[in-house]
Formats: C-alpha cells, structure tokens, sequence
C-alpha cells in the first residue's frame, strides 16, 4: 500500500546531542510538511516542502532543519535538542492537485534525556 | 485570521451514546474542512472532509456537515463504541492559504464498556 512511513517511531537522545528524524513517502505527493505535537495538542508546524521549495514557519526555531533530498523522502534534523524539544514529530504529504487532505505518517516520539 | 474552535474535552461517554463533539471555523474565504482522529502513539487520520457549503461527510459511521450559515462542521456519530476512544481534530484548509492547514485543539474522547 502506498504510504507515508516515519523512521524510527521512538527516538532517545541526550540534550545537546543532534538527531536526525526521516520520512518516505510512497504516493509521489509534491508537497510534505514537518509538525511538532505535544501531549495530544494540534499539531504545530514547523516547515514544509512544495516540490523543492522550502517554506519555514516563522516562529520555528533555528535549532529546527530539514532536507529534501528527493520528491520521496524528508529530514528533520535537530541540532541542539532541548528538553523542551520532546514530542511526538509528526510528517505527512499532499498532493496539491489531487487532494484537499494530508497523509499522516505514524510519527516519531522523540525523548531528550 | 483563520482559525478553529472545538470543545474542549475530556468527554467521556457509554458505549452505544450519542456523540456531538462541536466545531467553529473563522475563516477569510471558502475553506474545506476536515476530521482527523488520532489513536494513541499514532499519527493523525483523516476520517471525513467536506469541500463546500451543505456536504457531508461521513465515514465509519461518523458524519458531518459542513454549514455555511453557522461556520461549524460538528462532528456526530449515533452509537460510539470502546474503538472509537481517541483525540479528534478539527481542521480548515483554505485554497488560497499556501499549502497550510489550520487544526483545532482537540477533543479526547474516551468510551467506557
């Protein structure tokens, strides 16, 4: 099934020490967002990519990176993790022709020790 | 600016009750809206859309319509069962908004047996 897949789903890393969240999507969508979730919040996004063209949120802080390497895949890479970074990170897709709605991965939990 | 009101929760219901959980939109044009659910330690879902004014969305046996004259897009479901425990958002996307959604706060909805 086409899909979009998050990689890993539980991440523990130590304050400071950079970490790197992946995802692949299999739908060819142009269009894949990066959110941060806190204990069952709204998500908050971060940044997304249409096509290549990256668009950041204005409150998202520094700390917060991403790459599109290809239509099919997304980083999000956390260079100084705080305390305060703990959270579910959740990416999805679009297609912004064919579809109105987002494609959620199945996220990743990330702990900062 | 855009956003989206939901009610708060916990709400806690018997297996088999009526569900209603409320949902208010301020929007600058015609958004689409959008439920997403999410089950514990997993991603969001999307379980109904609505694109204009008077659709209705329905899925799993959960419906909502989509009014205009109200701005609300009130999520109902006749009989819930245990299954149906998890957070529910609320959400517009906006066709002039860029590529962004706005979510609501969401609603933890927990059916006891």
């Amino acid at each position: 099934d086409a899909m979009v897949i998050q990689n890993p789903r539980y991440q523990v890393t130590q304050f400071g020490k950079p970490v790197t969240l992946s995802c692949s999507q299999t739908l060819n969508h142009n269009v894949m967002y990066w959110y941060q979730q806190k204990s069952s919040q709204a998500p908050k996004l971060l940044f997304h990519y249409y096509d290549k063209d990256f668009n950041n949120e204005a409150d998202t802080p520094d700390n917060f990176q991403s790459r599109r390497p290809n239509t099919s895949f997304c980083f999000l890479d956390i260079r100084s993790p705080g305390l305060g970074d703990a959270a579910m990170y959740l990416c999805a897709t679009r297609d912004r022709v064919k579809y109105n709605e987002q494609f959620f991965g199945p996220g990743t939990r990330l702990t900062v020790l | 600016g855009n956003s989206v009101t939901q009610m708060e929760g916990p709400v806690t219901l018997s297996e088999e009750a009526f569900l209603t959980i409320n949902c208010t939109y301020t929007a600058t044009g015609y958004p689409s809206l959008f439920w997403y659910v999410q089950y514990p330690g997993e991603g969001l879902q999307l379980l109904l859309k609505a694109t204009k004014a008077d659709d209705k969305g329905s899925n799993k046996g959960f419906e909502a319509t989509y009014r205009k004259e109200t701005t609300s897009f009130h999520l109902e479901k006749g009989s819930v069962q245990v299954s149906d425990s998890a957070v529910y958002f609320c959400a517009l996307k906006l066709w002039d908004y860029g590529q962004n959604f706005v979510f609501g706060p969401g609603t933890r909805l927990s059916v006891l047996p």
